[in-house]
């Protein structure tokens, strides 16, 4: 089965750039979509179909997808930010929706 | 405004079956472009799509491979509302499962809206 990899933990300072990668092979053929869940709440969706935004999410949010590795970019980062972000995709050979394991962003 | 409003036992005993409803206001679940799931989470396992149905001029239902012999998701039009009923549940089973509405192209569907979430526990 189709396998996706993010790293454990991502820091980042206020109003810097945190960049979260997730990591699958040839994850630049298929689309990625990507989620915010804070404590205590359910997943929000922030990217999907690899780079787009729904309504409501800040510009600062913004995604791309090619090669091995999808990248959640995170711009001008605020402490509001801090949470899990998971990835996302639907792998069709075995028609299984795939999430990765979740990656927690500290703001320092 | 859409919203997923989730009910159903907290508690649940090994090999009985695990019951949940989610109620859709907003939007109908026998949506052409929408469909209708449940995902749950848990330490051990994350993330875990479980399963879900939707209306493409008649009813489909799609489930992961490691729950397919157990569980069934079914649509209850009268009510706009769906169903997860998982049987033979054991611990492993305890998570925070959520309902979900996904959108989907020819090659991938994603979540855009979730509900609030029900820890269930398997416990005798």
């Amino acid at each position: 089965s189709y396998v996706v990899t993010q790293p454990p933990s991502v820091s980042v300072a206020p109003g810097k750039t945190a960049r979260i990668p997730c990591g699958g092979n040839n994850i630049g053929s298929k689309n990625v979509h990507w989620y915010q869940q804070k404590p205590g709440q359910a997943p929000v969706l922030v990217i999907y179909y690899d780079t787009d935004r729904p309504s409501g999410i800040p510009e600062r949010f913004s995604g791309s997808n090619s090669g091995n590795t999808a990248t959640l970019t995170i711009s001008r980062v605020e402490a509001g930010d801090e949470a899990d972000y998971y990835c996302q995709v639907w792998a069709s050979n075995s028609d299984h929706v795939v999430f990765g394991g979740g990656t927690k962003l500290t703001v320092l | 405004q859409v919203q997923l409003q989730q009910s159903g036992p907290g508690l649940v005993k090994p090999s009985q079956t695990l019951s949940l409803t989610c109620v859709i206001s907003g939007d109908s679940v026998s949506s052409n472009s929408a469909a209708w799931n449940w995902i749950r989470q848990s330490p051990s396992r994350g993330l875990e799509w479980l399963g879900r149905t939707y209306y493409r001029s008649k009813w489909h239902n799609d489930y992961a491979v490691s729950v397919k012999t157990r569980m069934t998701i079914n649509p209850d039009t009268s009510k706009n509302q769906f169903y997860l009923q998982l049987k033979s549940v054991t611990p492993e089973d305890t998570a925070v499962y959520y309902c979900a509405r996904d959108r989907e192209t020819a090659t991938t569907f994603w979540f855009d809206l979730w509900g609030q979430g029900t820890l269930v526990t398997v416990s005798s």
